[in-house]
């Protein structure tokens, strides 16, 4: 079946803008992750939807950074006036996420490459 | 919050070789271990994981140690081959959490 997709594959905009990223996540996948891989390192979390619970937010590096999700399907990720330490691979990843349940794996998805110049 | 480390940072090996990439994380409530491979410029995918009830797992040419009292884990590669070559990334999560806390990753070459 279809994994998980994002868009843009690639962005590129000018210091200042917004810019929406999204997810699209496996169909049946309650559970959506968004992390940061900034380049050569590690993927930092962001956020994380569950069903119809409230969103962890824990990760999300300022105010300028926020997330949706429409149901159990779609999320967008949205940065506000954008800097250059933005710039960096955003992924998004979904998840079988049953509460009380051992854990599942995460698929991710391509991720998008957002150059903030 | 969890705070996982990893080492070493990059790592060459000859091919035939085995390869250890270690971790340690700091949250004793953490009971899941999985590791991902993610080739250049590819997505990152599990390629094994271990929880806590387990000490010792394997799959083919790669295994996976935790020891829970010292809080690390490591993941073991035998008889590696050029497409080993890759970026390795730990992470440790708690199940009723679910988000993961990735370690800064291993740059592992395999030469020929």
């Amino acid at each position: 079946g279809a994994g998980v997709s994002q868009s843009p594959s690639n962005k590129v905009t000018e210091k200042g803008k917004d810019v929406e990223l999204r997810c699209d996540p496996i169909s049946g996948h309650t559970a959506l992750y968004w992390y940061r891989q900034r380049l050569g390192q590690g993927l930092e979390f962001l956020i994380y939807f569950q069903g119809n619970s409230a969103p962890d937010k824990s990760g999300l590096p300022s105010d300028r950074f926020s997330a949706e999700r429409t149901g159990e399907s779609v999320s967008t990720l949205t940065i506000q006036r954008t800097q250059q330490e933005d710039s960096a691979v955003y992924l998004c990843a979904s998840s079988l996420a049953v509460a009380g349940s051992s854990y599942n794996e995460q698929f991710f998805g391509p991720g998008t490459r957002l150059t903030v110049l | 919050g969890e705070n996982v480390e990893q080492h070493p940072s990059t790592l060459s090996v000859q091919e035939g070789d085995s390869a250890v990439i270690k971790c340690t994380y700091s949250d004793s409530a953490s009971n899941y271990f999985p590791w991902y491979k993610q080739e250049l410029g590819k997505r990152p995918q599990l390629i094994i994981d271990i929880r806590s009830n387990v000490g010792e797992k394997k799959d083919q040419r790669i295994a996976v140690t935790l020891n829970k009292t010292a809080k690390h884990f490591s993941l073991h590669i035998t008889e590696t081959q050029p497409e080993d070559s890759a970026v390795y990334f730990c992470a440790a999560a708690y199940s009723n959490d679910y988000k993961l806390s990735f370690g800064a990753g291993t740059t592992v070459t395999v030469r020929a």
